[in-house]
């Protein structure tokens, strides 16, 4: 049974990098059939895309990130990893990594997220 | 602002049916069917619950359902039960930039 799992430091500074990674176990993050992906949701709010990354390395981010967003992938150790730089107070989050569907049309698109990890909370707090 | 609009909560009693809209535009629930749902207990992940606009993943209650009507999806859930109380989020495909856009959430509250 496919499971993903976050992990990282749980208190980061403001202004600083954010690192997270979400490492895939019971499954290949090289199959060709699945994107994968990080979202967020900072406490008692809404859920926000972050990006998506293929196994070949394709990132899709969102625009309102992008400028701060870094997503990877680590075959050889089936872990996806994300960076997000120069965070403030308004990053404090819950983040999560899931498995992303992927459409059976051409161009291929961006579909249903239908597993996701546990989520690891990030406080940036000085 | 989300991209999406739910409404921000709904109630019905055990046993009754209620629904959940998600209003976009035809840049994303309108131009595809690439609409999903997740169900979200407190302090737990996402699950879920349809994508497709109508297809249930294998293990979730057939008492879940979606649809469609032009610009809104709905989300509608029979035989109400207690653990069904959760918040609700819709998604969809998009044309326009990001790819992936949510609603903001419906919480459900089964009285």
């Amino acid at each position: 049974q496919l499971q993903l799992q976050e992990s990282g430091p749980g208190l980061v500074k403001p202004s600083e990098t954010l690192s997270l990674t979400c490492t895939v176990s019971g499954g290949s993050i090289s199959s060709s059939s699945y994107y994968w992906g990080w979202i967020r949701q900072p406490p008692g709010k809404g859920l926000e895309w972050i990006g998506s990354i293929y196994y070949s390395g394709s990132t899709y981010y969102n625009p309102s990130l992008k400028s701060r967003v870094t997503i990877s992938v680590d075959m050889s150790k089936n872990q996806i990893s994300l960076k997000l730089s120069s965070v403030t107070a308004a990053d404090t989050a819950v983040f999560y990594c899931a498995r992303q569907l992927i459409t059976y049309d051409f161009p291929r698109k961006q579909n249903a997220f239908d597993i996701w990890g546990q989520g690891t909370m990030v406080t940036v707090s000085s | 602002q989300s991209a999406l609009t739910q409404p921000a909560s709904v109630s019905g009693s055990p046993g009754q049916s209620i629904t959940i809209s998600c209003t976009g535009t035809s840049s994303d629930v309108g131009g595809y069917n690439y609409v999903s749902w997740y169900q979200q207990h407190p302090a737990k992940a996402p699950k879920l619950m349809i994508f497709d606009v109508s297809k249930r993943p294998s293990g979730v209650s057939n008492r879940f359902s979606g649809s469609k009507s032009g610009n809104t999806a709905s989300l509608t859930i029979s035989g109400l039960q207690a653990e069904d109380e959760a918040d609700y989020y819709c998604s969809s495909y998009t044309s326009i930039s990001t790819n992936v856009v949510f609603g903001g959430g419906t919480k459900l509250t089964v009285l």
